[in-house]
């Protein structure tokens, strides 16, 4: 099973800083294959980011995601309010889906 | 418009089986590249995947469960059912539905409900 971590645990920034995250996998990881997903306190997981640079639909591009093999990066460009909450990233492969801890992008 | 609905018990004691179902509406479990699963996180901490069912009805498990769990679905029904055998404390947690489109977004979770909690306790 492949192990997905994600650094730092805990990002402290201001509005309009830029946001980047990352997520480092045990082993490779097809790129068609990592998503990220932004949840907020109380409220189900919302697909940010698939197929490792692909934003879903909806998602301002402000988020971008970049990285192959077994590096990864969530960035987003200018925090605004409403992007405080935890992102996970997540992988396919070998028919099992995995999850990273979580980093939690906080108010400073 | 794409939904999903968890629903089950609310509390369950340990060593009880654990029957959750999700209703969906707008898309159809027997269309190719449809797939639903579950996934679920405990209080305060990260997502774990636990199971998915495809428009094909294979099944895939989370190796770490898998002997506990068992995944179906009625298509007339639109709905997936999830049972998890043997409830210990430690399965306290939201227990979410997600719809994976492989179409629409290869195999992320693009759609999820809205969560449903279940306490394991005496």
């Amino acid at each position: 099973e492949i192990v997905l971590t994600q650094s730092p645990g805990t990002l402290s920034l201001s509005p309009g800083e830029r946001a980047t995250l990352s997520c480092r996998a045990s082993q490779s990881v097809s790129s068609s294959y990592l998503a990220w997903y932004q949840q907020k306190p109380g409220q189900a997981p919302r697909l940010l980011i698939y197929g490792a640079s692909s934003r879903a639909t909806g998602i301002p591009d402000r988020f971008s995601g970049s990285g192959s093999g077994t590096d990864f990066t969530l960035t987003i460009s200018r925090l605004e309010p409403e992007d405080f909450a935890v992102y996970y990233c997540q992988q396919y492969g070998s028919s099992a889906w995995t999850f990273g801890q979580g980093t939690k992008v906080e108010i400073k | 418009q794409v939904t999903l609905r968890e629903s089950g018990p609310a509390l369950v004691k340990p060593t009880q089986t654990l029957t959750l179902t999700c209703t969906f509406s707008g898309f159809s479990l027997s269309t190719s590249g449809m797939c639903v699963s579950w996934i679920r996180q405990p209080p305060g901490k990260a997502l774990e995947w636990l199971a998915l069912i495809d428009w094909d009805d294979d099944k895939y498990y989370s190796t770490s469960l898998k002997t506990r769990l068992t995944i179906s679905k009625d298509t007339s029904k639109n709905q997936v059912v999830l049972t998890m055998t043997n409830m210990d404390p430690v399965d306290t947690a939201t227990y979410y539905c997600a719809r994976t489109s492989i179409a629409a977004a290869l195999n992320a979770f693009d759609i999820w409900g809205q969560g449903t909690m279940v306490t394991v306790s005496s």
